[in-house]
């Protein structure tokens, strides 16, 4: 069965400190997909990054990175020098194969508070 | 322009009361998606519209009533709510249904039912 395990339910960091959100994923199809979204304070979901199961090269976007480990089905998600902008909920998602369309999995969330 | 709005932000609305959520998408996205969020959980899917016709809908509850009027718009149709039925509603759209693309979601409507 597919599944995301985000286990940290709550972080809370200092501005500047580096963090990093765990996600862990479950599915028996070769061809998946993983994404990570941000939900501030205000509702909204933004979306930040999607990787396919075939490209294993980690990810940078200025203060963020990604590292996507197939050998153990992780797909991580770190915050280098935390604003308190970075104030958020974010959630873990999978999509493959066996799911009609792009019906997608999601974590239950980590919320990150940063603190100035 | 990567943007999905919602109309209303807020609603607040009586058991007996009859109401409609909006969605609209000017990205030329063929596929649009409702989701309901209680507090402190992810969205959970609710229906999903692939070139406006309905593809899934996950078992929900007839009072509410999807439409997609066009490839833009999508509307929830909402009537004799429980209170239960307050969350936050997403709406979302994608390129196509397919596996692999990256849904963008507007900034939901917060719905009470008193």
């Amino acid at each position: 069965a597919q599944k995301v395990t985000q286990a940290q339910t709550e972080i809370s960091v200092v501005e500047k400190e580096d963090v990093t959100l765990d996600c862990v994923y479950e599915t028996r199809d070769t061809t998946y997909y993983l994404f990570w979204y941000k939900q501030p304070p205000s509702g909204e979901l933004v979306f930040l990054i999607r990787r396919n199961s075939f490209d294993e090269q980690n990810e940078i976007s200025g203060r963020y990175s990604w590292n996507f480990q197939k050998s153990t089905s992780s797909f991580n998600f770190t915050i280098t020098a935390s604003q308190v902008v970075d104030s958020a909920v974010y959630f873990c998602a999978l999509s493959d194969m066996n799911q009609a369309g792009t019906a997608l999995i999601f974590g239950k969330g980590t919320t990150l508070s940063v603190s100035s | 322009d990567t943007e999905v709005t919602q109309t209303p932000k807020h609603l607040v609305m009586g058991m007996t009361n009859k109401k409609s959520l909006k969605c609209e998408q000017h990205m030329g996205h063929r596929a649009m998606y409702w989701y309901k969020q209680k507090a402190k959980k992810p969205p959970e899917l609710m229906f999903v519209y692939s070139y406006e016709k309905l593809s899934i809908n996950e078992s929900v509850p007839s009072r509410f009533s999807p439409e997609c009027p066009n490839s833009s718009l999508l509307n929830l149709h909402l009537h004799a709510l429980q209170p239960e039925d307050s969350a936050l509603y997403l709406c979302a759209s994608s390129p196509t249904f397919e596996a692999g693309y990256e849904q963008y979601f507007g900034p939901g409507t917060r719905l009470t039912v008193t």
